[in-house]
């Protein structure tokens, strides 16, 4: 079965540093991998996602990330953060194949200090 | 586009009593899935269904829990009887297609607590 780690819990940055958040994945066969964000009270949004291709994918408030497929790793990357980003992140996996569920890591709460 | 709704928003009740949540999905979108999100275990997939039937119900965590998709545009979870530890946020996503194409798009929650 796939698992998804994410290993720092909880990060505080201050404003402009540059941010990467670890994600590790557990499945030896090919995946879709995703990045998630929640604003405090709100709902989770898509923030960017990995099907094939391009291993450096780039999405939505300047966020990228980079498939490593020798590393099973998924990072997502910021070069300057702002305070606006405070939020949890979350990594999820899907396999690639029948009816592999979407699993998602146990997010990591993200604070930036102005 | 409207996006996932979801109602209520924010349910407080006793133990004992029923709980209904309520969801629609984007309209065209033929998987339905259901979440539970706590401190203590982050985010669960409860159920989800592909074209009306569900597919994988392994994450409901007891015969309490029920859900149900009549018709591709309306699901319910069903909690019966509720308890204390039902509290926390509830999230219904939905996406077009289940197979590697898959991306959800979520709710905005329901935040439930029992008490």
């Amino acid at each position: 079965a796939q698992s998804v780690s994410q290993h720092n819990h909880h990060v505080i940055l201050s404003e402009a540093a540059s941010l990467e958040l670890g994600c590790n994945y557990s499945y030896g066969g090919t995946v879709n991998l995703f990045w998630y964000v929640q604003y405090p009270g709100q709902h989770l949004q898509l923030l960017l996602k990995y099907f094939s291709g391009d291993p450096l994918v780039k999405g939505i408030k300047g966020f990228e990330a980079e498939f490593i497929k020798s590393k099973f790793s998924f990072n997502l990357r910021k070069p300057s953060v702002q305070w606006s980003d405070t939020a949890e992140y979350f990594c999820a996996v899907k396999a690639n194949f029948g009816n592999e569920k979407l699993t998602f890591g146990t997010g990591t709460r993200l604070t930036i200090i102005p | 586009d409207a996006g996932v709704i979801q109602s209520p928003r924010h349910e407080v009740t006793e133990m004992g009593q029923e709980v209904t949540l309520r969801c629609k999905p984007i309209s065209g979108h033929n998987s339905l899935f259901w979440y539970r999100q706590t401190m203590m275990r982050g985010l669960e997939l409860l159920i989800y269904f592909n074209n009306n039937v569900p597919i994988d119900d392994s994450g409901m965590p007891e015969d309490r829990f029920s859900a149900k998709m009549p018709n591709a545009s309306f699901s319910t979870l069903k909690i019966q009887p509720s308890e204390p530890r039902d509290s926390a946020v509830y999230f219904c996503a939905s996406s077009l297609g289940a197979g590697w194409e898959e991306t959800q798009y979520f709710g905005p929650g329901t935040r439930l607590l029992v008490l």
